[in-house]
């Protein structure tokens, strides 16, 4: 069974510009979390939807955006990129909207803001 | 409050047991998790344990919960060098607080 995969893997970006990142979770998880890591904050999270809805946000600002289609593969939008924005992007799926299911991440996507 | 801590560095000798920290101010969560970071790597899952057990074995690791001192402590025994890594442990339910994470480092 395939993991979750993320692409793209590395990238850098310009301030200013803005960036999709891409999710496809394991098979038959319909639920995907989105998570930042930088040294600083550590692992933070952004947002979770399940069945295309988004169900929990986190504390960013409205320039973190994400959307989840209907064969449960998510994205992450960042408008107006920052260089604090540059950070190890995570994405993560579990299998159920029961409270306290497991997650599992995929490898990240390493987004460099220049 | 949501903060859940980790002491940031831990050195031992190869074949030696590591023992982890974490502590946890919000005790609702139902699971509690550790995870394994390995450098320009996602996480991994390691093990988990629910909020009414008091201990969980999985092989090399063993996962002991405190509620009533809201801790939580990972040992791995006969540390490898591949076992080097970040350690995170988190709770949550949709939403997970991830603890500072330790820096393990295995010396052979």
């Amino acid at each position: 069974k395939a993991g979750v995969t993320q692409t793209p893997r590395y990238l850098i970006k310009t301030r200013g510009q803005q960036v999709t990142l891409s999710c496809s979770p394991i098979s038959g998880h319909r639920s995907v979390s989105w998570y930042q890591q930088t040294p600083g904050q550590g692992l933070q999270f952004l947002f979770e939807y399940f069945s295309e809805t988004q169900r929990n946000k986190g504390n960013f600002p409205g320039r973190f955006s994400g959307r989840q289609f209907s064969n449960s593969r998510s994205e992450m939008n960042v408008s107006t990129l920052e260089l604090g924005d540059s950070a190890l992007y995570l994405c993560a799926s579990s299998s159920t909207a029961a409270s306290g299911n497991t997650i599992y991440f995929g490898e990240g996507s390493w987004l460099t803001v220049v | 409050g949501e903060d859940v801590e980790q002491s940031l560095f831990l050195s031992v000798r190869e074949g030696d047991s590591s023992v982890i920290n974490c502590t946890y101010t919000d005790s609702s969560s139902t699971y509690l998790y550790w995870y394994k970071q390995e450098p320009g790597a996602g996480l991994q899952l390691l093990t988990y344990i629910f909020s009414n057990m008091d201990m969980k074995q999985d092989q090399r690791l063993t996962v002991l919960l405190n509620k009533k001192d809201k801790h939580l402590s990972l040992r791995i025994a006969d540390t490898q060098t591949g076992d080097s890594a970040i350690y995170f442990c988190a709770r949550g339910t949709y939403k997970y607080i991830f603890g500072t994470g330790t820096r393990l480092k295995v010396l052979a």
